[in-house]
């Protein structure tokens, strides 16, 4: 059974600070990692992907990837009130979204940017 | 990337009975999946549709309980049948585009 944890939260963090949102998962043949933001009441949204161990940048966000530890992790810095969303970890085979498999989902992280 | 659309937005139903939803993407696209979103819970994938083929589905997901029809490569339907209010969900269809995974707006329904 192919899992990804994350903690619910909520976590809380001040205006302007950096958020760290962090994600473990049990399958090690998984290839591809996503962190997707989903707001209430909406879908979820792709904000990043990574595939290799080390960090990606991606202006505010940066995803790190540490495979023999089986850890994701996202980092927003400055964060904004518009950044106060559910962020939802993912992992997939080699083909991410493709296959019978498709990608496994955390419960996500509920996070609250202060003002 | 791609643009996804789903009918109907929402929906309130009485058990026993059925809805179809359906599904519309702007561009071809070979793997369609169908997710669930009960309250509070992450994504869990129903099943897997491809043109031209059987839908795939998941531990614990039956065709007889959710029928898929995938006829083109822009569109496919997810039928919930003879629903009871544990069926109440969100309902995502999503696409695979370059090996990313891109979600519709979901359909919120509610079973009474």
């Amino acid at each position: 059974q192919k899992e990804v944890e994350q903690n619910s939260g909520p976590l809380s963090v001040p205006e302007g600070a950096i958020a760290s949102l962090n994600c473990t998962y049990s399958d090690r043949v998984s290839q591809s990692f996503f962190w997707y933001r989903q707001y209430s009441g909406k879908s979820p949204e792709l904000i990043m992907s990574i595939y290799s161990n080390g960090d990606k940048e991606d202006g505010r966000f940066t995803a790190q990837l540490n495979k023999a530890s089986q850890y994701v992790s996202l980092l927003i810095r400055d964060s904004q009130p518009s950044d106060s969303a559910t962020y939802l970890c993912a992992a997939g085979n080699m083909y991410s979204g493709g296959g019978a498999d498709g990608l496994t989902f955390g419960k996500g992280t509920h996070l609250i940017i202060q003002p | 990337s791609a643009v996804i659309s789903q009918k109907p937005s929402r929906d309130i139903c009485q058990r026993g009975t059925s809805l179809t939803i359906q599904c519309q993407v702007d561009s071809q696209v070979t793997m369609m999946f169908w997710y669930r979103q009960q309250p509070g819970q992450s994504l869990t994938l129903i099943a897997t549709a491809n043109q031209g083929s059987e839908a795939t589905y998941e531990s614990g997901f039956v065709i007889d309980k959710f029928p898929i029809s995938r006829p083109n490569l822009t569109f496919s339907t997810l039928t919930v049948s003879n629903m009871s209010p544990e069926d109440s969900s969100i309902y995502l269809c999503s696409v695979d585009t370059g090996g990313i995974l891109y979600f519709g707006p979901g359909t919120r329904l509610l079973v009474l």
